[in-house]
């Protein structure tokens, strides 16, 4: 069965050092997330991609996140400068016509620890 | 604004013991996706059930059963005979359409233990 997959699993990183998280989606998948849960919280949406453009991001993703498809398979988040609070499970996901009308469909998640 | 409410933070059953999970949402659009997601220890996000705002129809698939009524904004989620490996954070979500927006919108998640 296709799935998301998402390098690293975990990662720890320093405060003030750069972060990219990297996520394949479902190859005939459009559309492309990326949502975060802060430990033991809800899932928030940080923003969503379509069509090689940001459709839409929460007021989460600021100047200090991007995110990027360099490839044909690859979807990218970078976080240019951590701080301790973007510790937090980093979600991808994908789906093929939107989450309005489609299963959005979920990565293992990459752990990010700021220290 | 959309909102999704799962009141219950924490539940706490015994194995084979049917089990509820109750989750309120609130929205503006005519037409919305309401979401369950299984999140077991190892923290990945697994897809449960999606379902239309047209269609109040409930689902029943093996032990789990969903019961959708729109006229009180709930969506609730049953296990029956519930296992040891049902213990897993669950998260309701809604969709928001409007405006082109695509995303989901969780619910603060209700834990479920079931101990044998």
């Amino acid at each position: 069965e296709p799935e998301v997959t998402q390098t690293p699993s975990h990662q720890v990183t320093q405060m003030g050092q750069e972060v990219i998280l990297r996520c394949v989606p479902i190859s005939n998948h459009l559309y492309f997330y990326w949502y975060r849960q802060i430990l033991g919280q809800k899932v928030e949406f940080l923003v969503s991609f379509y069509n090689n453009e940001i459709s839409e991001k929460s007021e989460i993703f600021d100047d200090q996140f991007s995110v990027e498809r360099p490839d044909g398979s690859n979807f990218t988040l970078k976080i240019r400068s951590t701080k301790l609070e973007d510790s937090a499970m980093y979600f991808c996901a994908s789906s093929e016509r939107g989450a309005d009308t489609g299963e959005l469909f979920f990565g293992e998640g990459s752990r990010l620890t700021v220290l | 604004a959309q909102k999704v409410t799962q009141a219950q933070t924490e539940i706490s059953v015994v194995e084979k013991e049917d089990v509820t999970l109750d989750c309120v949402y609130e929205t503006r659009d005519t037409t919305y996706y309401l979401f369950w997601y299984k999140q077991p220890p190892s923290g990945e996000l697994v897809f449960l059930i999606r379902r239309n705002s047209f269609d109040e129809q409930n689902e029943i698939s093996g032990r789990y059963s969903w019961n959708f009524q729109k006229s009180t904004s709930s969506f609730n989620f049953t296990i029956t005979a519930s296992q040891v490996v049902d213990s897993a954070v669950y998260f309701c979500a809604l969709t928001q359409t409007q405006g082109g927006s695509e995303k989901l919108v969780f619910g603060k998640g209700t834990k479920l233990t079931v101990n044998p």
